[in-house]
């Protein structure tokens, strides 16, 4: 199957930082979501981005599909910007999403 | 709009007890999922459903876990019997239609603790 690593495992922050979390895939896939699970364990989708750049608030994304990589930007972060972030791609068959391990973000007020 | 619901949000059990969780998708959507989320990682698909039928069960541990959707709403998830690596949080998710690229909308999540 496969294989999704993401970077920096842990990620501290000051409030008001800017910082950028990457996610590497092995393999081509169909599209690509963007959670945040909050310290409560729900999972908030953020974005879904087969190609190109989005941007929502503070918060942006940017896959190269072609390159098998994505990039998650967060600005000016808050500490309600704590959790951990997910990528998961979507495989070209069906709709199976592939989770990678995770950024655990802190950020300290 | 309502989200997906989940029941209960917390289950504590003995190993070898035997437990169920349910899951209500969000209305009109047609797929439904299931995933375990063991402590420090992300979460891995354990069944797929579209409409009543499984669409993807490959990586659920059928000697121990079941799950069915009978009426194409629905669905529960069951363990019997439980094992200690089975602690985990069990999310439930959902799509309109399984369609290639779909987003999936997630429930709480029901987590479980097996002493």
């Amino acid at each position: 199957g496969i294989q999704v690593e993401q970077s920096p495992p842990d990620l501290i922050l000051q409030e008001g930082a800017n910082s950028t979390l990457r996610c590497n895939f092995s393999d081509s896939v169909n599209n690509l979501q963007w959670f945040h699970q909050n310290p409560w364990g729900q999972l908030i989708n953020l974005f879904y981005i087969p190609s190109g750049t989005k941007q929502n608030g503070r918060l942006s994304a940017t896959t190269v599909a072609t390159e098998r990589y994505s990039l998650l930007y967060i600005s000016s972060s808050q500490t309600t910007d704590s959790g951990v972030y997910f990528c998961a791609p979507l495989r070209a068959a069906g709709n199976k999403l592939t989770f990678g391990g995770g950024t655990r973000v802190l950020v300290k007020p | 709009e309502a989200g997906v619901a989940q029941s209960p949000r917390y289950k504590i059990i003995e190993k070898r007890q035997s437990v169920a969780f349910w899951c209500n998708p969000i209305s009109g959507h047609a797929t439904l999922y299931w995933y375990q989320q063991i402590l420090g990682q992300g979460p891995k698909l354990l069944i797929q459903f579209q409409n009543n039928g499984v669409v993807d069960d490959s990586q659920l541990p059928k000697d121990r876990f079941s799950a069915e959707r009978l009426k194409g709403v629905d669905s529960t998830l069951k363990i019997q019997p439980a094992k200690l690596e089975d602690s985990a949080v069990y999310l439930c998710a959902s799509s309109p239609g399984g369609l290639t690229g779909e987003t999936q909308y997630f429930g709480p999540g029901t987590r479980l603790l097996v002493l």
